[in-house]
This record gives C-alpha cells, structure tokens and sequence, in this order.
C-alpha cells in the first residue's frame, strides 16, 4: 500500500458525459501528479500540482482540468468524453518535485474509465 | 523535447541476470528514474539516479552515464514475481518536467 488513495475505482459512463476523478496523497507529501494509461499507450504525464499551485502540464486535453485544494488532495476533471478516454487514470504523490532525491513518486492504485 | 528508448520486450530465466537498458535525449536533465509494473496495478518507485555510477539496493541495480544519456537496470538473481513492465523516467528542470519511456515487458521463465 503506497499510501495514495484514489476514488472510485471504477467508472462506466456513456459519451458526452462529465466526471471527476479524486486523488488523496500520502501524509506530508506536497505534489501531486496525474496520469493517463491507455492500453497501447505508456503511462502519459498529463499535470503536476505543488502545494496547491500548478508546477508542470504534459499532454492534457482543454477537457481535462485538474485543481488541488488547501488539505492537498487533488481533482481531476474530464468533461465531453469520448471513447477514448477510455484509460487507467493514475494519481501520484511525492514529497517535492521531481528535481529533487524527494521527487520519487508513490502511485495510489488508480481509477479505471470507461466510456461506452 | 525529449526521447526515450526501452527495448519493448525481454525474456529471461529465472536465477538468471537480466540487464534492462534505457537511452534518453532530454536537456536540462535532473535525474532518472526506473518504476516496476505488474500488470493492471500502480508502478513502484525501484531507484533514482542524478549522478554517474551504479546505485545498488539488493537484488537490484541502477547504472547511469549522463554524457551517453544512458541508464540501465540491472536485476539479479530472478525470480518468477520480477515478470512486470520496468518503466524508465527522466527528470528534467523545465516544461513537461517528467516523462516515462514506453517500459520494457520482462517475461521470467522457470
């Protein structure tokens, strides 16, 4: 157990709809990241948030959008899906950021999506 | 931006040593990383290098050379479990600051 929660753990939704993915990070650790995994696709870095502010944004669609709040835990928004949405959704968490030994990331067990 | 290379699949013997290479162009680089992943569950953190050399932590290693933007994972002694993908990840100070190569399938036969 990484100490990284998320929920829910499934999620089956029809095209066009909306839903939020949440994230909980390990006690004390400060960012938070979000990933797309696709079954023919590697793990796909989409947003890195820092003690609340936006640190770094990889390749996450306009549809996406992410926030973390004052008690750390993380959002993830996904609006006007489509079927290929369809993917693993993985938060992680570390105590700094990436440019640091502290950088190392512990994945909470992810959220399975899938848009019908 | 960046590339990063992994072989997509190896197989090898269990008891035997396996060594996973990972090659890289990145500028500004701040670190690598190398993640296990069992299939249909969460990456693990293996090691992290920033420096030249080889990192050692039980059966398994880490070997970095930032001038050939090279690394390699080393896994002795394997076992049935080491079957899982082995995602390699580079550090770098700016932009999209983390990126995941394509990860290597390693297969572990008896």
């Amino acid at each position: 157990d990484s100490g990284v929660t998320q929920t829910p753990k499934h999620l089956i939704t029809a095209t066009g709809q909306r839903v939020t993915l949440r994230c909980s990070p390990r006690s004390g650790d400060l960012s938070v990241y979000w990933y797309q995994q696709s079954l023919d696709q590697g793990l796909q870095f989409l947003i890195q948030y820092y003690n609340g502010e936006e640190r770094a944004k990889g390749n996450i669609l306009e549809r996406f959008s992410a926030q973390q709040f004052p008690d750390l835990h993380s959002e993830l928004n996904l609006s006007s899906l489509e079927l290929g949405d369809s993917a693993l959704y993985f938060c992680a968490s570390s105590v700094g950021t990436v440019t640091s030994r502290g950088g190392e990331q512990f994945f909470g067990p992810g959220t399975r999506l899938t848009v019908l | 931006g960046q590339n990063i290379d992994q072989p997509t699949e190896m197989t090898a013997t269990e008891g035997a040593i396996v060594q996973i290479n990972c090659t890289y162009q990145t500028s500004g680089f701040n670190g690598l990383f190398w993640y296990q992943q069992h299939a249909g569950e969460a990456p693990t953190f293996l090691s992290y290098n920033v420096l030249d050399g080889l990192e050692e932590k039980g059966r398994f290693s880490s070997f970095l050379s930032r001038s050939k933007g090279y690394s390699y994972l080393l896994l002795k002694e394997l076992q049935m479990k080491d079957s899982a993908s082995y995602l390699c990840a580079v550090s770098h100070n700016y932009g999209q600051n983390f990126v995941f190569g394509p990860g290597t399938r390693l297969s572990v036969l008896p």
